[in-house]
């Protein structure tokens, strides 16, 4: 039972440089998102997939773009990476939007130089 | 201010003893309460979760929520070294949304 399956757990990116971070669940979730954890620092969502279909901007939506593939998979794409962007990104799905728990994938620690 | 904020840590209490960890939230239409334990370097895992005012017990871990007062509490009885970690409150008001603390870190020292 895998869960919620990140891929890469590392990376290292110039500035300017893009790549997608892929995700992957196989707990037949409805919602699914992505956040950002810098150092010290709780999580802050940048974007959610509440169903398959739809998206939508979180709290740093700003340098990034999101798809929903299909119900497992939810991609993060970086078209112009920044120093700023350097963090650790948290791919994870509920059951339903909103109220129920979040299940965390392990987490891609990018570093953009 | 911050949408939800806990309390500064980090937070130490010896082995045996209750660590008390806190929560306030700004947004009065929150319904969905969470706690989070992530230890370093890893992933956050799921603790406790709340809905109703009250007290929720889970083996040695009890989370107390009051909506008046836009609090939320993570008790940890016998707290063992095993513990220590970060723990993070996430809070939902509006579907598709958890808004997460900072985190506070608790040491259990042996």
């Amino acid at each position: 039972n895998a869960g919620v399956t990140q891929t890469p757990k590392f990376q290292v990116l110039k500035t300017g440089q893009s790549m997608t971070l892929q995700c992957a669940q196989d707990m037949n979730h409805n919602s699914m998102y992505w956040y950002r954890q810098d150092p010290g620092m709780g999580l802050r969502l940048i974007y959610y997939s509440a169903s398959e279909g739809t998206t939508d901007k979180g709290e740093v939506p700003n340098g990034y773009n999101v798809s929903r593939l299909n119900k497992r998979e939810f991609s993060l794409r970086l078209e112009s990476a920044a120093p700023s962007q350097t963090s650790v990104y948290f791919c994870a799905s509920s059951e339903g939007a909103g109220e129920s728990p979040l299940h965390f994938g392990n987490g891609t620690r990018l570093t953009v130089t | 201010q911050k949408e939800v904020e806990q309390n500064s840590g980090p937070l130490s209490v010896p082995e045996g003893a209750i660590a008390s960890l806190n929560c306030t939230y700004s947004d009065r239409g929150s319904q969905s309460f969470f706690w989070y334990r992530q230890y370093s370097g890893k992933s956050p895992e799921l603790i406790m979760f709340i809905y109703s005012n009250g007290d929720k017990e889970d083996g040695r871990f009890t989370a107390q929520l009051n909506k008046a007062s836009q609090y939320v509490s993570l008790l940890i009885r016998d707290s063992q070294p095993s513990d220590s970690a970060t723990y993070l409150c996430a809070v939902s008001a509006n579907a598709g949304k958890s808004t997460f603390g900072d985190g506070t870190t608790l040491t259990v020292k042996p």
